[in-house]
């Protein structure tokens, strides 16, 4: 069962420029995570952000959630070409002790 | 230097072949899971463990087989029964299950089955 959908599907950006990912989700959550996937490898935790948290940073990453419409955004800020990966958001639906990742973002930054 | 290790990163099997992917970690993590990555999709769950010898079958468990020994390992055991075998194979752990914890992954196994 796939929860979380990320959006778009694949983003290019010069360097410098901030890049937004989207993830729509099903069911209510207690918590999100954003995790970064470079090609052939394995994936590394962003950040976490809990339900009754709206924004969070951390470095040049924003994370906001939107319970009401279901949704998260992940930004990028000043983007370099080191950024260069696949973006997934992870959700944990309520009653439940798994993730369930989402399809992900390929992001390209151009240097 | 802890973390999760996988081995190995490339795997060749025949068709009809059981394998086995091994998954260790040193971070004293009680959780640890089993996840298939295929081309451009995301993480399909197939197999976790809470605690030492449980486990349960994740989204997509048919065909695989798993066991929990000891803290530190949960090998992964593609059998022949697994009609589509090649793809990322990825073990991750947390302190504990759910999702107020972060995972720790590993490299990954690739396993080509032919």
């Amino acid at each position: 069962s796939q929860q979380g959908e990320e959006d778009p599907q694949a983003l290019s950006i010069q360097e410098g420029e901030n890049a937004t990912m989207n993830c729509s989700y099903k069911t209510s959550i207690n918590n999100l995570q954003w995790y970064r996937q470079n090609s052939g490898r394995g994936l590394v935790h962003l950040i976490l952000i809990r339900s009754n948290e709206r924004e969070k940073h951390s470095g040049r990453l924003r994370v906001t959630l939107d319970t009401s419409k279901k949704s998260s955004s992940l930004l990028i800020t000043a983007s370099r070409a080191a950024d260069t990966a696949s973006y997934f958001c992870a959700t944990d639906a309520r009653n439940t002790d798994k993730l369930i990742f989402g399809t992900g973002t390929r992001l390209q930054v151009f240097p | 230097d802890g973390g999760i290790t996988q081995s190995p990163k490339y795997l060749f099997r025949k068709e009809g072949q059981n394998v086995t992917l091994s998954c260790e970690q040193n971070l004293n993590h009680d959780a640890m899971y089993w996840y298939r990555q295929d081309p451009g999709q995301g993480l399909r769950l197939i197999y976790y463990s809470q605690i030492v010898n449980d486990f349960q079958k994740g989204d997509i468990a048919e065909g695989y087989s798993v066991s929990r020994e000891k803290k530190e390992s949960f090998p992964l055991t593609v059998t022949s029964a697994q009609k589509n075998p090649t793809a990322f194979y990825l073990c991750a752990s947390s302190p504990s299950s759910g999702g107020t914890y972060e995972q720790y992954f590993g490299p990954g196994t690739r396993l080509t089955v032919t």
